[in-house]
Parts: C-alpha cells; structure tokens; sequence
C-alpha cells in the first residue's frame, strides 16, 4: 500500500517554463487537495477535489490550475513558472463518508520546486 | 489576521521534559481540530484528532480543545529526542477546507 505518492521530489524551473507536479493515491479516497509550504507561512491551500470531474479553489489558486479526470490522480499544473511559485508542494487525500471528511488527511512526501 | 496563529519557535526542552504547544482561532466555525508532526523534508503526519472541548489522550500526547476561548493544546510527556520535529496544528469548520498554523519547531535535547 504506497499511500500518497508524488513526483517529481525535486525540480528546477526556470521563469515562465510549464511543468505538472503528479500526484497519485491508492486508497480510493474521493477528497485530494494541494497545498504549499512557505518558511512562516505554513501550509496553504491551493486547490482541492472531492472527487473525479470536481474542483475547487483554496487559498492561494491563482498560477495553478488543477483537474480530476480519477480518483486516483490529482495533477497540479503551472501554466508559466514565476519565482514566487518556489515552494514545497504537497499532495493530501481523505476518505469522505457521506460527503464529509473523516479527519485524517494522508500526505505525501512532497515536491520541491525552484524558479529560477 | 490569521485565522489561526501558531508560535513558530523554535522551543528546545531537555529529555524528559513537559512539552506544551499551542494554537489560537478567530473562526468560530471551525469544528474539527488536529495536530500533526512533520519531521524534516518529509509529509505531515497526524498526531491527535478531535472534535470537542476537552481533553484526549493517546499515549504520551494529550490534546486540549477550548471552544469558549478559541485555544488549543498539544502537551507531550516524557519527551524523547524522537519528537523532535515540526508540529503543525490544523482546524476545520463545515467545509473541506483544512488551515493550518504555522508550525512549532521543536527540539529535544538528550
């Protein structure tokens, strides 16, 4: 059982490049969401899913668009890198029961980015 | 203002040490409460889960909610240089989005 998995660990843009962070569980959890991690920011989130063909917002969205085509899979794109984008990304999925979360988000290892 | 604010540290305490770790809210929506730990260059882990005011204990962790007052708590005993890590608390209300604080840092020293 692998959990949450995300690639690339690490990567190295440079401004305007495209790239798509993958990210890809195996707990048939309907509700996937991305998050960023800043130094004295904490986790942000970017955008969420509660299940294929549904996403929405968090709270920093803007330069990220996201879509659900499995259950499995929520890739993250950027459309054209910026150096504001260098971050830490993070993948979370949850199991929802009657359309709530249950509480435990699962999380992946992350993914490192650079924007040069 | 942050809906919830977290001290960020960092908090060194010797071996053995009472650990207390704490988080305000502004929302008085949010329901649901946790505390996750993040070890260096890795994912956050849940710690402690909880969904009303009062104490719960697992182990050598307890959490402490108080709605009244809008504050959290994450108290570890016996601390061992294995909890040295990040420790996030996280709140959610009656929708699916989770916040987090910002961390605590923190170190055991053996």
């Amino acid at each position: 059982n692998a959990g949450v998995t995300q690639t690339p660990k690490f990567q190295v843009l440079k401004t305007g490049q495209s790239m798509t962070l993958q990210c890809a569980q195996d707990m048939n959890h309907e509700y996937m969401s991305w998050y960023r991690q800043d130094p004295g920011m904490g986790l942000r989130l970017i955008h969420y899913s509660v299940g294929a063909g549904i996403t929405d917002q968090g709270e920093v969205p803007n330069g990220y668009n996201v879509s659900r085509s499995t259950t499995e899979d929520f890739p993250l794109r950027l459309l054209s890198a910026a150096p504001s984008q260098t971050s830490v990304y993070f993948c979370a999925s949850n199991l929802l029961v009657g359309g709530r979360n249950t509480g435990e988000l699962f999380f992946g290892e992350g993914s490192r980015l650079t924007v040069l | 203002q942050k809906e919830v604010e977290q001290d960020p540290g960092p908090l060194s305490v010797p071996e053995g040490a009472i650990v207390s770790l704490n988080c305000t809210y502004s929302n008085s929506a949010f329901q649901y409460f946790m505390w996750y730990r993040q070890y260096s260059r890795k994912g956050p882990e849940l710690l402690m889960y909880t969904y009303s005011s009062g104490n719960k204990e697992d182990g050598r962790f307890t959490a402490q909610v108080d709605k009244s007052s809008k504050y959290i708590s994450l108290f570890i005993r016996d601390s061992q240089p294995s909890d040295s890590a990040t420790y996030l608390c996280a709140m959610r209300g009656g929708t699916y989005k989770y916040i987090f604080g910002t961390g605590t840092r923190l170190k055991v020293l053996a």
